[in-house]
This record gives structure tokens, C-alpha cells and sequence, in this order.
């Protein structure tokens, strides 16, 4: 069974904090990763993709692989309260096809 | 970013009738689309994997005689729901993977923006 872990919160940060955002994957073979959020009642939205070990940085976000450790983070620098939603870990497990974790749930209060 | 286009945004039925999804990608062209359901507070869970000019892939449990997808051209997938039945009420999202050309690890998938469907 490959599975993706998330913890679901919720995480609750201030304004102008970082939220650091965690999943760990268990097929060891997985090669690319991304993160998605999800606003209540909406479809996912593409925030970041990582497939290298180390850091990639978007903005206020940096993604962060693992592939030794298998979990992949992401931080969201000088939170807003705009990045409330809930952020989905997804890991390509083969043929394209995507496992997603249960998502953690950001709030981020003013 | 991607394109991707879900038609109707939001669909009320009567038990036994059937419905039909359209998943269109705008901008690029998609020879494989996917089909997600999520139910309130859970994740999303794959249905099928669409594949323009062949049968679609379904993941196990999902009926491929209830859930019909068809994927004519490469900017188009429909699921249709057959008899729907109050349990088929759920949140129907597609997905159109853009290729990045050469390495599949790159390709992503972009989200249309769901279809929420209620069978009364």
C-alpha cells in the first residue's frame, strides 16, 4: 500500500509567521512530489512541484525533499491570512498517477 | 499555470437519471486526464485515469458500468454518472497532466475547478 502521511491539524499560525508543513511517503521509488492547496468547497490548486533533494523556493514558498528520510516539507514565509486552506502532499507513485495525504489544515489569524 | 475547465460547476438530479461531467483542458493538450471524487473533510481518491483514443483505467472498487468516461480528443473527457443514486453525491473533480516533455517525473497535473453533485 503506498501512502502518503500528513498530520491534519490544524496548524495554527500569526500573521507574518512561517508555517512549516510536513508529509512523509512510503514508496521508496517515488520521484516527484507536489503540493497543492485546497480552499473549502474548491479543486486543488498547484503551489509547488519538487523532484531533486534540497530546497526549491517560489516567493514565500520552499519546498524541501528528503529522499533518504522520504518526506518533503513545505514553508510558507510571512503568512497571510489569504494562505488559511488546507494543503495537500501528493507523491507520484508510477504512471503519473497521483497518492495524496489527508491534507493539513492551515489557519493562519490576523 | 494550466488551464482547466469543468462543466457543470455544480449539478442537482433525481435518483436514477444520469449525469454528464465535461473536463476540458484550455490551453494545452492532454492525451491523459484523471477523475477524482472527494467526499467532505477526506481526500481526494482517483477514479480512473482518462486516456484520449482508448478505454479508460479505473481504479479498484470503482464500477466502470456506473461511472462511463469517454475521452474523444485531446482537450476533452466527460464522466458520466449512470443511474445516480444519493450515495454518487460527492465532490467530481478532473485533472489534466500536462507533459513536460521527455521526463514523466516532471509532468504535473493541473485541477479543473469540480463539479458538485447532488442526487436527490
Amino acid at each position: 500500500q503506498k501512502e502518503v502521511e500528513q498530520n491534519s491539524g490544524p496548524l495554527s499560525v500569526p500573521e507574518g509567521a512561517i508555517a512549516s508543513l510536513n508529509c512523509t511517503y512510503s514508496d521508496r521509488v517515488s520521484q516527484s512530489f507536489f503540493w497543492y492547496r485546497q480552499y473549502s468547497g474548491k479543486s486543488p490548486e498547484l503551489i509547488m512541484s519538487i523532484y531533486s533533494n534540497g530546497d526549491k523556493e517560489d516567493g514565500r514558498f520552499t519546498a524541501q525533499l528528503n529522499k533518504a528520510s522520504q518526506y518533503v516539507s513545505l514553508l510558507i514565509r510571512d503568512s497571510q491570512p489569504s494562505d488559511s486552506a488546507t494543503y495537500l502532499c501528493a507523491v507520484n507513485t508510477g504512471f503519473q498517477k497521483l497518492v495524496f495525504g489527508t491534507g493539513t489544515r492551515l489557519l493562519v489569524s490576523p | 499555470g494550466a488551464v482547466v475547465s469543468q462543466h457543470p460547476s455544480r449539478v442537482i438530479c433525481k435518483s436514477g437519471t444520469s449525469v454528464k461531467i465535461e473536463c476540458r483542458s484550455l490551453d494545452f493538450q492532454a492525451t491523459t486526464m484523471f477523475w477524482y471524487r472527494q467526499f467532505p473533510k477526506q481526500s481526494l481518491m482517483l477514479m480512473a485515469t482518462s486516456n484520449e483514443g482508448s478505454k479508460a483505467t479505473y481504479e479498484q472498487g470503482v464500477e466502470k458500468d456506473k461511472f462511463l468516461i469517454n475521452h474523444a480528443s485531446l482537450t476533452l473527457s466527460t464522466l458520466t454518472v449512470t443511474s445516480a443514486h444519493p450515495e454518487d453525491s460527492s465532490f467530481y473533480i478532473c485533472s489534466a497532466l500536462r507533459l513536460a516533455g521527455g521526463d514523466l517525473t516532471t509532468d504535473t497535473q493541473y485541477f479543473g475547478p469540480g463539479t458538485r453533485l447532488t442526487v436527490l
